[in-house]
């Protein structure tokens, strides 16, 4: 059964805190991406990254950065997290750009 | 730039109607896939259906139909006999594939309840 896990569900952070949102995948995938999920909004692509050590802005990829040392895990990185960081969190990843792509379950990430 | 218009935020049914969730989309490219995603309260996306652009032609799967037209550049997503477990929000998305612009753009989602 292929599998997109993300390390937390809920996570609650303060503002200024550097926030780690790990990712890993089972199926192989070249292509992993984080979205975020806000009311209204819809999902947005903040990176993704088509190969190890590569990545590309998506949308909104302000505040953020990434990091993909190896090929099943994709990391998200807020340097100093801020309560407009407060949202949910998707991590995807897809054998090949224009294939569906597969999603975790989720991190909700709370800023205070 | 590509875009996804899904102008029903949210539709609200009783069961066993059937139900049409609307999709517009915007490209420039002639090469691209369109996408349905259903979202349940548990939050995972789940993958419905990918279409091309080079096939217009209608997909059954059980009580789910997609009716795709690039004349209207409309992607649309009707349930038949709807039930309360198709509760959900529901995305649209669209990935073209010329150049280096790989991304799936997503609509905002539509909500949909089926009540008992």
């Amino acid at each position: 059964d292929v599998k997109v896990t993300q390390s937390s569900r809920y996570l609650v952070k303060r503002t200024g805190e550097k926030v780690f949102l790990e990712c890993v995948q089972d199926m192989d995938h070249e292509n992993m991406f984080w979205y975020r999920q806000d009311p209204g909004l819809g999902l947005r692509l903040i990176y993704f990254s088509y190969d190890v050590k590569m990545k590309e802005k998506g949308d909104i990829p302000e505040g953020y950065s990434v990091s993909r040392e190896k090929k099943e895990r994709f990391s998200l990185i807020l340097e100093s997290a801020s309560t407009n960081q407060t949202s949910m969190y998707l991590c995807a990843s897809s054998s090949y750009m224009g294939d569906e792509q597969f999603f975790g379950p989720g991190t909700r990430l709370t800023v205070l | 730039a590509q875009k996804v218009t899904q102008a029903q935020t949210e539709i609200s049914v009783v069961e066993k109607e059937d139900v049409t969730l609307d999709c517009v989309y915007e490209t420039r490219d002639t090469t691209y896939y369109l996408f349905w995603y259903k979202q349940p309260p548990s939050g995972e996306l789940v993958f419905l259906i990918r279409r091309n652009s080079f096939d217009e032609q209608n997909e059954i799967s059980g009580r789910y139909s997609w009716n795709f037209q690039k004349s209207t550049s409309s992607f649309n997503f009707t349930i038949t006999a709807s039930q309360v477990v198709d509760s959900a929000v529901y995305f649209c998305a669209l990935s073209e594939l010329g150049g280096s612009n790989y991304k799936l753009t997503f609509g905002k989602g539509t909500l949909l309840t089926v009540n008992p």
